[in-house]
């Protein structure tokens, strides 16, 4: 079954950190260049970051750029996002998906004291 | 961040035909279109079509894209209740290195 779980997700204080994970299966991982997308509670999709088949390239959306970090274990099949300095704005459920193709089912980040 | 103006809702009956607007500038739709993606309330994203017409796999005939100019389009023919369901375009922006989302139309199927 071709399936992308998210797992990381929490609570956590303004300023804090959080690692959100993506394991792959039942498809290509290695094949695919990868995104991290989220939704805030009734709101729309916004794009957060992609990375390329090999990881050796990444973009990044403004609103995030130099506090997130989005990285891939093709050995392991799983693709990562490093979130530092987190803001309440960033509260949302996150997705990951592949090519827009498949897309796992969203771990919810909340960042709040 | 430059982005993708969506209509926030539109409505139509059983059975007719829907078409769903997503405008953007030379540097997003005007260059490879657009995927649009379907979303229903508690449920991730499905991708419908990609690079203006491109089904994957499972996809129905009933979903068309399009593209014109700087607008890229979805058609959905023969409406049933379970298109009623959020949808968003998006594409990459040449100018920032990035994708960008329209707002989202809702589908209100009558």
């Amino acid at each position: 079954e071709v399936q992308l779980v998210e797992s990381g997700g929490g609570l956590v204080q303004p300023g804090g950190s959080l690692r959100l994970s993506c394991a792959a299966s039942g498809f290509t991982f290695s094949s695919y260049w990868m995104h991290w997308v989220r939704q805030a509670p009734g709101k729309g999709l916004v794009w957060v970051s992609r990375i390329n088949s090999d990881g050796s390239s990444t973009n990044y959306a403004d609103s995030v750029k130099g506090r997130f970090t989005i990285s891939r274990d093709n050995a392991k099949n799983t693709l990562y996002l490093q979130m530092n300095s987190l803001r309440a704005e960033d509260t949302a459920v996150y997705y990951c998906a592949a090519a827009f193709d498949i897309w796992g089912q969203g771990t919810m980040v909340t960042v709040s004291s | 961040q430059a982005g993708l103006t969506q209509p926030p809702s539109v409505s139509k009956g059983l059975r007719q035909t829907a078409t769903l607007t997503c405008t953007g500038n030379s540097n997003i739709v005007g260059n490879q279109g657009a995927a649009w993606l379907q979303q229903h309330q508690g449920h991730p994203p499905k991708l419908l079509s990609y690079r203006n017409n491109n089904r994957p796999s499972g996809i129905s005939e009933r979903f068309s894209a399009s593209r014109s100019g700087n607008t890229a389009s979805l058609t959905i023919t023969g409406l049933q209740p379970d298109d009623e369901a959020d949808y968003y375009c998006s594409a990459w922006d040449s100018s920032l290195s990035a994708w960008v989302f329209g707002g989202g139309t809702k589908l209100t199927v009558l």
